[in-house]
């Protein structure tokens, strides 16, 4: 059965500090991952990774996928209040072409 | 670009009612929709995925009969909760994709339903 794990399940931290939130996977047929963050409403797309260890970056966030070990860390630096949210991690698969989400990471930060 | 709407953004309704929540994509055509549905504190569970002009495909331990998805034309789609249950109170959203195969989903910005 297709899974996708994510740890911890949540994180309280206080503004300025660094995060890494972590995605691991079992898959059949893996086309690709996505990290989204989810407030009050619906995920907002954050990045999609396609390669391992090819860093996607953007402002404080970064991501990278490792193929090998089927995981994906999100790093978050210098926190700020405004990035406490859910963030999501999902796997799109080929085949069936649908979207497996994991369990989600809560991270609070603290002002 | 690739905005995906949802109407009703939350309702209420009784016991024994079916309530229809609609997707549209506004400003491209949908081939692909996926519903999802997510518990407080939880994560997206997905509940089917609909292609445009065939049957969606459910994911285990989805009744069809109870969640009726009609995807009849390439920017809407609609999901029937029928008999409605008080379990059945959830956030449901909503999804679409220009292709099957795209590495892209646009969200809905989800229906809250509270069934008394």
């Amino acid at each position: 059965e297709d899974k996708v794990v994510q740890s911890p399940l949540s994180l309280v931290v206080h503004e300025g500090d660094t995060v890494t939130l972590n995605c691991s996977y079992e898959v059949t047929n893996f086309r690709s991952l996505l990290w989204y963050k989810q407030e009050k409403k619906a995920p907002t797309f954050l990045f999609m990774l396609t390669s391992s260890g090819i860093e996607k970056k953007s402002g404080r966030l970064s991501s990278i996928l490792d193929k090998k070990e089927l995981f994906s860390i999100l790093n978050i630096t210098a926190t700020q209040t405004g990035d406490s949210a859910v963030y999501l991690c999902a796997v799109h698969t080929s085949g069936t072409y649908k979207y497996i989400f994991g369990t989600g990471t809560r991270l609070k930060v603290l002002a | 670009g690739a905005v995906v709407s949802q109407h009703p953004s939350w309702v209420i309704c009784k016991s024994g009612t079916s309530v229809k929540i609609e997707c549209r994509s506004l400003d491209f055509q949908a081939t692909t929709m996926f519903w999802y549905r997510q518990f407080p504190k939880q994560s997206l569970m997905l509940m089917a995925t609909s292609n445009e002009g065939s049957k969606a495909t459910y994911e285990q331990g989805v009744e069809k009969d109870k969640f009726l998805i009609n995807h009849a034309s390439l920017t809407l789609s609609t999901l029937t909760v029928t008999s409605a249950h008080p379990e059945d109170s959830s956030f449901y959203i909503c999804s679409a994709s220009p292709t099957p195969a795209a590495d892209t989903q646009y969200f809905g910005p989800g229906t809250r339903l509270t069934v008394l």
